[in-house]
């Protein structure tokens, strides 16, 4: 079974600061990680994926996320957040090969306060 | 880029009737189809998958005869909620395999609200 942790229901950040939403999880296999963002009564949006190779990837709106093994990690980051990040935002899993079905985690709100 | 298309993005029914959502791949085939519910502030659910031409494979403890799924064609999937309820009033989303691309792409969901 695969499941993904999603510690924190909310974080808080002020306009500039830098942002972490934090991820781990678990798979047997290898892993692909993903990043997704929601805004109210919308579908989700691509952030940005891992599949292999380097470790720190680059995604959409200046967002980056770092896949650590040993900690089964792949906390979503950003240098500065913007007032119109605020959203709530999921991570997500599934074994390679094919059309795995994709595990979610519970999902973190991401305020942004000006 | 991919693009997920689902219609209605809201509708309201009463109890008893039957509400059909549809999902559709535009510029690309989508060889399987993922459908979702999420719950208010809570995260998507896996409800089926379902790939082209074949019968549908749902998740445990979801029941196939409420929620009929029919991927016909490669552009289009449909979910058809019958005999609605009140509790199942929720968010409905799908999402699209697309070959050679590890991640999925979403529709934009279909809010329900049964009355």
């Amino acid at each position: 079974a695969q499941s993904v942790a999603q510690p924190e229901d909310q974080v808080n950040v002020a306009e500039g600061n830098p942002l972490t939403v934090k991820c781990t999880y678990s798979v047997s296999g290898n892993p692909y990680l993903f990043w997704y963002v929601q805004y109210p009564n919308r579908g989700l949006q691509f952030l940005l994926k891992y599949i292999t190779g380097d470790n720190l990837v680059k995604g959409s709106y200046g967002f980056e996320a770092e896949f650590n093994k040993s900690q089964t990690s792949f906390h979503l980051k950003k240098p500065s957040a913007l007032v119109s990040d605020s959203a709530l935002y999921f991570c997500a899993v599934r074994v390679s090969g094919g059309y795995q079905k994709v595990t979610f985690g519970t999902g973190t709100k991401l305020q942004v306060i000006p | 880029g991919a693009v997920v298309s689902q219609h209605p993005s809201r509708v309201i029914c009463k109890s008893g009737t039957s509400v059909k959502i549809e999902c559709r791949s535009l510029d690309f085939q989508a060889t399987t189809m993922f459908w979702y519910r999420q719950f208010p502030k809570q995260s998507l659910m896996l409800m089926a998958t379902s790939n082209e031409g074949s019968k549908a494979t749902y998740e445990q403890g979801v029941e196939k005869d409420k929620f009929l799924i029919n991927h016909a064609s490669l552009t289009l999937s449909t979910l058809t909620v019958t005999s609605a309820h009140p509790e199942d009033s929720s968010f409905y989303i799908c999402s699209a395999g697309i070959q050679g691309v590890e991640g999925y792409t979403f529709g934009s969901g279909t809010r329900l609200t049964v009355v």
